[in-house]
């Protein structure tokens, strides 16, 4: 499978903590793309990160990518409840017809 | 802009019945759609890419000849499920590409149908 992976699976915290995901892939990319998915609903983009980049801000978001690990975070400071939802990375190849592959998702619980 | 719908948002059929889910970009024309399920708690995976006027492309695994695509317009595409079982039941969600698939920056994605095969 190319899927890539994210950890943790799941992650509680509560209102004002910072949040950390982590995901990993298997092939080179042209981009890596982070999405998140309210319950039962469709995905809403949040950052695009491109592969000769390292780090890009986005409010409270904060995305890097290591392109020698083949792996990047996602980093939600000062989270509020509605930040709880899943959250998926997909990268884009970098050959070949383009198409983004989706990572596993981590779920992330915010409570006040 | 860049809003893509799908309909229905639920449904709920008996097995052996066939079930179209269309999706529509509503102001932009889009080259290239893409058809992915997901099952509950788990990630994405893309079901089949479809171009304007050609015939879709079908990831491994998926019988193209169960889930029927068309992409008749720059602004439609529909995924039939023919047949449908209990097995089908899933989230399908859409998304369209202004760039002929060569973007996926220019991706946008539908709020998903949500269908059960009774």
């Amino acid at each position: 499978s190319q899927q890539g992976e994210e950890d943790p699976q799941a992650l509680s915290i509560q209102e004002g903590e910072n949040a950390t995901m982590n995901c990993s892939y298997k092939t080179s990319i042209n981009n890596l793309q982070w999405y998140r998915q309210n319950s039962g609903r469709g995905l809403v983009h949040l950052i695009l990160i491109r592969s000769n980049e390292r780090e890009k801000h986005s409010g409270r978001l904060r995305v890097t990518l290591d392109t020698s690990k083949k792996s990047s975070s996602l980093l939600i400071t000062a989270s509020r409840a509605a930040d709880t939802a899943s959250y998926f990375c997909a990268t884009l190849k970098r050959t070949g017809f383009q198409k983004l592959v989706f990572g596993t998702g981590t779920r992330l619980l915010v409570s006040p | 802009g860049a809003v893509v719908s799908q309909h229905p948002s639920w449904v709920i059929c008996k097995s052996g019945t066939s079930v179209k889910i269309e999706c529509r970009s509503l102001d932009f024309q889009a080259t290239t759609m893409f058809w992915y399920r997901q099952f509950p708690k788990q990630s994405l995976m893309l079901m089949a890419t479809s171009n304007e006027g050609s015939k879709a492309t079908y990831e491994q695994g998926v019988e193209k000849d169960k889930f029927l695509i068309n992409h008749a317009s720059l602004t439609l595409s529909t995924l039939t499920v023919t047949s449908a079982h209990p097995e089908d039941s899933s989230f399908y969600i859409c998304s369209a590409d202004t760039d002929r698939g060569r973007g996926g920056e220019t991706q946008y994605f539908g709020p998903g149908t949500r269908l059960l095969v009774l």
